[in-house]
């Protein structure tokens, strides 16, 4: 089935330091990806998505690029603020039986200090 | 639009209680999904609803749990007896599948602590 990997957690950064968090997939045909963000006591948000391989989704100076070729979907961001401090999720929507089913990886919490 | 509502925010329950949770999806969103959340197990998907009906419970523990989505606007997420274990986050997010993919939009989710 469907499967996403991510790495594991925690990521310590200190403020201003580049952000890379790895993900790769496992899928049949070709899924769209996706990262969210929860933040403490709240639920998943969207952060940014790609549907198609060599898309690349930004937002809030996060980015990820669709490879297709490594199966991947690495978040980045060049400078970190402490406010990025939650955990992020990777994910992938394939349809299955008449719906797009989001599969998760098992989410990688960031910590940054000032 | 409110988002996903969840309710209650935080439940505890007596081991052998029935629990019920509670999700109003987004209007016109015609899916919707039960995730349980846990250190130990990340993110797990329960069960989805496709335009009211049940696709695939799967993802459901045990018989003690079930689901219920009798509108488009209101599911439950049932368990009877709860037991310690099931102590855990659940979350219910709604989508519009419309032939791509699409965001899930989650509610705050329920914490649910079974003593």
């Amino acid at each position: 089935g469907d499967s996403v990997t991510q790495m594991e957690g925690p990521v310590t950064l200190s403020e201003e330091a580049f952000l890379t968090i790895n993900c790769t997939y496992t899928a049949t045909g070709y899924p769209s990806l996706f990262w969210y963000v929860q933040y403490p006591g709240e639920g998943l948000q969207l952060l940014l998505k790609a549907t198609k391989a060599d898309d690349k989704g930004s937002n809030k100076g996060f980015e990820a690029t669709y490879r297709k070729e490594t199966t991947s979907f690495h978040l980045e961001k060049g400078s970190v603020q402490v406010s990025d401090s939650a955990v992020y999720f990777c994910a992938l929507s394939a349809p299955r039986r008449g719906s797009y089913i989001p599969t998760f990886g098992r989410g990688t919490s960031l910590i940054v200090h000032p | 639009d409110a988002g996903v509502i969840q309710s209650p925010r935080h439940e505890v329950t007596e081991m052998g209680q029935e629990v019920t949770l509670r999700c109003k999806p987004i209007s016109g969103h015609n899916s919707l999904f039960w995730y349980r959340q846990t250190m130990m197990r990340g993110l797990e998907l329960l069960i989805y609803f496709n335009n009211n009906v049940p696709i695939d419970d799967s993802g459901m523990p045990e018989d003690r749990f079930s689901a219920k989505m009798p509108n488009a606007s209101f599911s439950t997420l049932k368990i009877q007896p709860s037991e310690p274990r099931d102590s855990a986050v659940y979350f219910c997010a709604s989508s519009l599948s419309a032939g791509t993919a699409t965001e899930a939009f989650f509610g705050q989710g329920t914490r649910l602590t079974v003593v």
